[in-house]
This record gives C-alpha cells, sequence and structure tokens, in this order.
C-alpha cells in the first residue's frame, strides 16, 4: 500500500531561522509527490509538488523541497522562517493505482515560528 | 477564477437529520474529489468525478453518503440519517486532467457538526 508519513507532529522555529519538516514515503513506483498548507478553518493550500527532474523543487511563498529517492523522504524546507508561516502542513503521494490521482495525505505537522 | 468554492461553509445538524454541502470547482477542471478531514487529521479520500462520472468512491463512504455531479459542473455531496461520527470537515478539490497537471486545488470546506 502506498503512505506517507510525517514523524513529527510539531516543528518549533524561531523567526529568521531556517525550517525544515519531514516527510517519508512508502510508494512502488515513481512517486508523485505534494506539499501543502492548511491555516485555521481553512482549506488546503498548494504549495509545491515533485513529479520528475530536479531533486529539489521550488514552490510558493518561498519553501523548496529536496526529493531522496534513496531515502524515500521529501522534506520541505524555507531558509528564512516568517510567523506568518505557523501553520499545519501536509505532504501526501499520488496514487498512481487509481484512475482519478486520488491523494494519500500524511498527518501532518504543525509548524510554530516564534518572535 | 475565483478557485474552489463549497457552501456552506458551516452546518450543524441533528442526529438522524439529513444534509447536503454543495462544491463548485475551478471552471476548467473535469476532475472533482471529495474528502474528509477529522481533527488532527489529514484528509481522507472519499470519492472521485471525472466530469459527471463517478469512477471511485471510497469504503468511507457508506451507503448513507451519496454524492452527484448532474453536469459535470458543481457536485453535491448528501449525507442521510446524519451520525455524531460524520462530524467533520468535508473538502472538495478539483483538477485538470491534462498531463503533468496533477495537483489538486482546494475549497475552504464546510464544517459539520452532528448532535
Amino acid at each position: 500500500a502506498q503512505s506517507v508519513a510525517q514523524p513529527e507532529d510539531q516543528v518549533n522555529v524561531a523567526e529568521g531561522n531556517p525550517l525544515t519538516v519531514k516527510c517519508t514515503y512508502s510508494v512502488s513506483g515513481n512517486p508523485y509527490l505534494f506539499w501543502y498548507v492548511q491555516y485555521p478553518n481553512r482549506g488546503l493550500q498548494f504549495l509545491l509538488k515533485y513529479i520528475t527532474g530536479d531533486n529539489l523543487v521550488k514552490g510558493s511563498y518561498g519553501f523548496e523541497a529536496e526529493f531522496n529517492k534513496s531515502q524515500t523522504s521529501f522534506h520541505l524546507k524555507k531558509p528564512s522562517a516568517l510567523v506568518s508561516d505557523s501553520a499545519l502542513y501536509f505532504c501526501a503521494v499520488r496514487d498512481i493505482y487509481n484512475q482519478g490521482g486520488k491523494l494519500i495525505f500524511g498527518q501532518g505537522t504543525e509548524l510554530s515560528v516564534k518572535p | 477564477d475565483t478557485g474552489v468554492s463549497q457552501n456552506p461553509r458551516h452546518k450543524i445538524t441533528k442526529r438522524g437529520q439529513n444534509v447536503t454541502f454543495r462544491c463548485d470547482p475551478i471552471s476548467e477542471h473535469n476532475r472533482l474529489y471529495w474528502y474528509r478531514q477529522t481533527l488532527g487529521q489529514g484528509p481522507e479520500f472519499l470519492t472521485y468525478f471525472q466530469n459527471e462520472a463517478q469512477l471511485e468512491k471510497s469504503r468511507l463512504l457508506s451507503d448513507r453518503f451519496s454524492a452527484e455531479r448532474p453536469k459535470g459542473s458543481f457536485s453535491t455531496l448528501e449525507i442521510q440519517r446524519t451520525e455524531q461520527g460524520d462530524s467533520a470537515m468535508y473538502l472538495c478539490a478539483s483538477s485538470s486532467d491534462k498531463v503533468g497537471s496533477y495537483e489538486q486545488y482546494f475549497g475552504p470546506g464546510t464544517r459539520l457538526t452532528v448532535t
């Protein structure tokens, strides 16, 4: 079965410091991976995706993610965190066996950036 | 393009009542998805439409749940005889079926509370 795991329920970072939110995946074949962000009482906003090509993908709001096939990871990163980055972050993998491409989500990581 | 919209944003209902939610996808997107999200969890797939055809339903979607997309545009999700366990955020997402456009765009969600 395909799955993603986010090993940290919460990540705390000081404003201005680099941040990393971890994600590991388990899929057969080549994974299609995504990061979404969710603010309180809001839907999910798409940040970035890895389909193929460069292992470092850049997305919205200065976020980037590094695909590492040998470690089956897709960690989200930002060089300098902002207080406004505080939110819930979800990693997801596209179900390649599913015609419609449904997404399988991790349980989420709450990012808290303190001034 | 105003994004994916959902109505209502909040619904409080008594156990045993029927409720219906509406989703308006991004206009040029022919794929539409419904997910359910409970507190502290990532979204879980419920069902998927390609144009007006419902092509997949999750085992999470009991017989009390029904979804339609009559003209391939907006979609409705109905829950009959609601139970307290149905309390959750119901999220709608849409995507294009163009090659490489695998990301899904989410609406703000409908939060259902069953009392």
